[in-house]
């Protein structure tokens, strides 16, 4: 099993849609949790942390259930400048720079 | 405010020479680190450093070696190419471990 795992998608929506992307990850040491968008042959890009008691930046809401090792991310109406491919980020123990783990990224097309 | 610059963009290398990414970062960030990414693959890490003089190993390192000899500048060098290294290469930096990470803009490398 992976230690971050991610539906690869693609996930086609229409503009004005709700959509939501789980992560699951396999080790409950993990400590800290991010969404990153990455636009198509770019870096990767900060979206959100995900805190314990869950967060909303605008459209954006991130949730972590550690009981079940899964964080989400919901998107309200999608515009279409969100499509890009979405990083799932786990970081399995604190301090542990070198233990972020990335997940291969779920991919969102918004169509107009 | 630059942040993260890396260098080159695209590169084209023959197997068996060597060469140097640069990366420069200019917020003072005592983390650094370069991740390679492929295809169906999350990022993976290379080499990372904790500060000027200190760098340790990530999950594939074999045939990169680093340096850091300034809080700035954390080049990566291919010792001697492979056509496996072909990759889409990132330089990172945060302020410290499992913190918001900071991406240079890659760099594609080709080794034919």
């Amino acid at each position: 099993r992976k230690e971050v795992e991610q539906d690869p998608g693609p996930f086609n929506v229409p503009e004005g849609a709700t959509v939501a992307f789980n992560c699951t990850y396999s080790n409950s040491a993990s400590q800290s949790f991010f969404w990153y968008r990455q636009d198509c042959r770019k870096e990767p890009k900060l979206l959100m942390s995900v805190y314990s008691s869950g967060n909303e930046d605008g459209r954006f809401t991130a949730q972590l259930n550690r009981a079940s090792q899964y964080i989400s991310l919901l998107i309200r109406d999608s515009k279409l400048s969100d499509s890009a491919t979405y990083l799932c980020v786990v970081g399995r123990s604190p301090g542990g720079y070198q233990k972020v783990t990335f997940g291969t990224g779920t991919k969102l097309q918004v169509i107009p | 405010n630059a942040g993260v610059t890396q260098t080159p963009k695209f590169q084209v290398l023959k197997t068996g020479q060597s060469m140097t990414l640069q990366c420069a970062q200019d917020m003072n960030h005592e983390y650094m680190s370069w991740y390679r990414q492929d295809p169906g693959m999350g990022l993976r890490l290379i080499h990372y450093s904790v500060g000027a003089g200190i760098t340790d190993q990530g999950e594939v390192p074999n045939g990169y070696n680093v340096s850091r000899s300034t809080t700035e500048d954390f080049p990566l060098r291919l010792l001697s190419a492979a056509p496996s290294q072909t990759s889409v290469y990132f330089c990172a930096s945060s302020e410290g471990p499992n913190e918001k990470l900071f991406f240079g803009s890659g760099t594609q490398l080709s080794v034919l």
